[in-house]
């Protein structure tokens, strides 16, 4: 099994500024994901971080507006930059462990509110 | 990824059978059932998954019908504490994305 954390576990942040949230696994993942939470919905997939090169981001999700990073199999971060109320939300990370990727492993979340 | 479709919630009673269907009727081949659950306030947790064979484990039961159309998780006796959220995703093995629906709400009740 793996163990994923993410820092921080929650923040208040202030319209226009960025928050960088980090996830750290402590074994090796094939893949790392990172997903939004808006309250009360479902999980929505935001990129696949990729290890060394540009993440790839899903549908409606931008990496200018979330820019990604994964420097090592086990650590990446995800920034919500120049934010707005409407990305208050959880933020989840989650990896597939190498070296069998059938079962993916999710961090606590990271729970932000944009005033 | 197949597009699978199950109830909104569900109620149980503490000690009893929960039995969480869900539908995947544009399945394909190469795809899992993947069952994940999400309690109040943790990220999601994987439960179980299978192909076509039904599949056991310490959490839970899986039971896939022979067309692959359906399937029913079954916690054997359930608790407070499976009070949750369930997601039933078709999807590749390998490392593939997992891309969650909106899953059944399960009430387990004293």
């Amino acid at each position: 099994s793996a163990v994923i954390s993410q820092k921080p576990s929650r923040d208040i942040c202030q319209r226009g500024t960025s928050l960088t949230i980090q996830c750290q696994v402590d074994s090796q993942v094939t893949m790392m994901f990172w997903y939004r939470q808006q309250p009360g919905q479902s999980l929505t997939l935001i990129a696949t971080a990729n290890q060394g090169s540009e993440a790839t981001y899903e549908s409606g999700f931008v990496i200018d507006k979330f820019p990604i990073s994964r420097p090592n199999l086990t650590f990446s971060t995800l920034t919500v930059s120049n934010m707005s109320p409407e990305d208050s939300s959880i933020y989840l990370c989650s990896g597939l462990l190498a070296p069998s990727t059938d079962t993916q492993y999710f961090g606590p979340g990271t729970r932000l509110t944009v005033l | 990824d197949a597009k699978t479709t199950q109830p909104t919630s569900m109620d149980c009673a503490e000690g009893r059978a929960a039995n969480l269907p869900c539908n995947h009727s544009t399945i394909s081949g190469n795809e899992y059932v993947y069952w994940y659950r999400q309690i109040h306030s943790q990220g999601p947790q994987y439960i179980i998954h299978g192909l076509k064979n039904n599949e056991t484990n310490e959490m839970a039961s899986l039971i896939i019908t022979e067309d692959r159309k359906s399937s029913t998780l079954i916690l054997p006796h359930a608790t407070l504490r499976d009070t949750a959220v369930y997601y039933c995703i078709a999807a590749r093995t390998g490392g593939f994305k997992t891309i969650f629906g909106a899953g059944t709400r399960l009430f387990v009740k004293a």
